[in-house]
């Protein structure tokens, strides 16, 4: 069946640092790709897609690749704020015997210091 | 455009109680899923109605239920409350099943 994998956390990053949360997914057919993200108390938002490969998402300065070749859709941002604390979800939406299935990653913790 | 809505927003059951969660979707989204939420279990599929028919169904006990109205509010239930239930549990609606969600801010439920 499908699968993300992501990377474990919690990742601890000063201000400005490079950000890369990896993750990488197994798949039956042609996924679409996701990062959403969780604030503190909140549910989870959008933060970017990607829905064929080499298509590249962004928002917000956050960018990620879909790599077919390396099954993997990477999370990154060049410079980091302590107001992208907190949690990050790779997620996948294929067709699955007929029916739209999505599957989550575990979630990576980011905690950005100043 | 108003987001999804999720009520009530926390809720305190004993073991045993039944519990009934509501969610409003977005205007003119038909796909409601819902997904529970803990620390160890992380977040997990429950089901996801599309135009009033559960289309989806994730491995949880017939304790869970659900259902969606015309207006593609739905709701969910559980009967016989376990310690284990307790847990943040998450709606997310979207134009058509499962592709691009967007989340309401959870209920969050605690039994004792």
């Amino acid at each position: 069946g499908n699968s993300v994998t992501q990377m474990e956390g919690p990742v601890t990053l000063s201000e400005e640092a490079f950000l890369t949360i990896n993750c990488t997914y197994t798949a039956t057919g042609y996924p679409s790709l996701f990062w959403y993200v969780q604030y503190p108390g909140e549910g989870l938002q959008l933060l970017l897609k990607a829905t064929k490969a080499d298509d590249k998402g962004s928002n917000k300065g956050f960018e990620a690749t879909y790599r077919k070749e390396t099954t993997s859709f990477h999370l990154e941002k060049g410079s980091v704020q302590v107001s992208d604390s907190a949690v990050y979800f790779c997620a996948l939406s294929d067709q699955v015997g007929g029916y739209q299935k999505v599957t989550f990653g575990t979630g990576t913790k980011l905690q950005v210091i100043p | 455009k108003a987001g999804v809505t999720q009520t009530p927003r926390y809720l305190i059951k004993t073991r045993g109680q039944q519990v009934t969660l509501s969610c409003s979707p977005i205007s003119g989204h038909r796909s409601v899923s819902w997904y529970q939420q803990t620390p160890g279990q992380g977040l997990q599929f429950l089901f996801e109605y599309f135009s009033e028919t559960q289309r989806n169904k994730g491995n949880f006990p017939g304790r869970f239920s659900g259902r969606q109205f015309s207006n593609s509010r739905s709701e969910m239930n559980v009967s016989t409350l376990e310690l284990g239930d307790s847990a943040l549990y998450l709606c997310a609606s979207s134009l058509a099943p499962l592709v691009e969600q967007f989340f309401g801010p959870g209920t969050r439920l605690t039994v004792l």
